[in-house]
Parts: structure tokens; C-alpha cells; sequence
């Protein structure tokens, strides 16, 4: 079974600093997806960026990008120019890479991130 | 965003009752799947579908059925309601069979078993 660890429960950064969300996980798959959520006040879960594990090239989203470290099984998020409303519950996710079949997301316990003026 | 609902959006039921939420998608996407959210746990799946009658359990089933006689809609019943079934609840979507490898998530419906 995998496991998702986020060992960081809260963060705080200024605004237009840059912030970086740690995530570690535990796989013996070899293909799988990596994900990170954003869930802000509101509850609505938003998806801000995947990683395909077959591919070294780290994924970017705007301000948004990861450092994905295959052999360390690490997949930090990197959070550039931080906005008011970047503030949120951020969760990290993984997925075997199955495709065609529901492919179940396995959850880390987030970490609550608070931009300040 | 993708075109997912969940009713109803709040509840506060009695030990005891049964009680159904819905989703419902207007993507077409094949499979449909049932969180819940805790706090300290993240999100933990409950049940999931990747066809219309074709359901499976997921890590934390104990207490939950789930139906799908429609592409579009996926319910999820507490048959007899338990205070440990206090939580948020989450319905996701993914088209995997069409490319869509990610799952997009409803609003959520939080309810309150007293």
C-alpha cells in the first residue's frame, strides 16, 4: 500500500515571498501520478499541478511548479510570488498509473498554508 | 470546472437513520468515486465505480453501501448513521478511459450525525 506523508501541518509566508510545501511518499510502483490539491476556505478541492513519474522534466503551473525527486520519493511544492488568495489547506496525492481503470488517490493530511501582508 | 454536484450539501441527521448523498456529474466520465475528509487523515476513500452497477470498496467501506444505476449519479448510504460518521464528504470524477487521468471533486457535503 502507498503512504503520503506531509510533515509540515502549517506554514506562513508574506505575500509575493516564495514558499515550498514538502511531501514525501512510500511505493513500490514504478508508474504513478503525483498531484497536489488546494482546498481554500470555501472546502472546494482544486487541483493545481500533476507529475507523471516517467517524466524528469519537474511540472510547472503558472506560479506554481514541483521539485520531483523519483529516487527520494519526494514531491515538493514550490509556491512563487505567494498571493493573498494562495492561502489554503494543501494536500499531496498519489496515484498508481493505471490507465483505463479507476485509479484511487491516496491522500496526504495536508498542510495549512497562511499568506500574510 | 467540471460539471459535478452533491445534495444535500449539509445535513444533521440522529444516530440510527439512514441517510443518502448524491452525486451527480454532467461529464459523462466513467468513474465516480466517494471520500471522506477527516481531520489529522486527509481524504480516504470510501467507495468507488468505473461503470454503471460495477462498485468497489475502498479503505475505509465499513458502514457505507453506494448504487449506480446512471452514468451521471452515484449514491452513497449510511444505513444506520454513527457519530464516528461525522465528516466531510467528497464525490470525484475521472474519465480515465477517455485520457482524463485526474479526478475532479464536487463541493462536498459535510454532515453531522448527533
Amino acid at each position: 500500500a502507498q503512504t503520503v506523508t506531509q510533515s509540515q501541518p502549517e506554514m506562513s509566508v508574506q505575500e509575493a515571498e516564495t514558499v515550498t510545501l514538502s511531501c514525501t511518499y512510500d511505493t513500490s510502483e514504478n508508474n504513478y501520478y503525483l498531484f497536489w490539491y488546494k482546498q481554500p476556505p470555501s472546502r472546494q478541492m482544486i487541483l493545481v499541478i500533476r507529475q507523471e513519474a516517467y517524466k524528469q522534466q519537474n511540472a510547472t503551473e503558472n506560479r506554481f511548479s514541483v521539485n520531483f525527486q523519483k529516487a527520494a520519493k519526494s514531491f515538493s511544492l514550490k509556491i512563487s510570488d505567494s498571493q493573498l488568495g494562495d492561502t489554503a489547506m494543501y494536500f499531496c496525492a498519489f496515484m498508481n498509473r493505471a490507465t483505463g481503470t479507476a485509479s484511487k488517490l491516496t491522500f496526504g493530511t495536508g498542510t495549512r498554508l497562511q499568506v500574510t501582508l | 470546472d467540471a460539471g459535478i454536484t452533491q445534495s444535500p450539501r449539509h445535513k444533521v441527521t440522529e444516530t440510527g437513520t439512514p441517510v443518502t448523498l448524491r452525486c451527480h456529474q454532467t461529464e459523462n466520465h466513467r468513474y465516480m468515486y466517494w471520500y471522506r475528509q477527516d481531520p489529522g487523515h486527509g481524504l480516504r476513500l470510501i467507495h468507488y465505480s468505473y461503470g454503471v452497477k460495477d462498485t468497489d470498496k475502498g479503505e475505509v467501506s465499513d458502514g457505507y453501501s453506494v448504487s449506480r444505476s446512471k452514468t451521471e449519479d452515484f449514491l452513497l448510504t449510511l444505513e444506520s448513521a454513527t457519530s464516528s460518521q461525522t465528516s466531510v464528504y467528497f464525490c470525484a470524477i475521472s474519465g480515465a478511459d477517455q485520457g482524463v487521468i485526474e479526478q475532479y471533486f464536487g463541493p462536498g457535503t459535510r454532515l453531522t450525525v448527533t
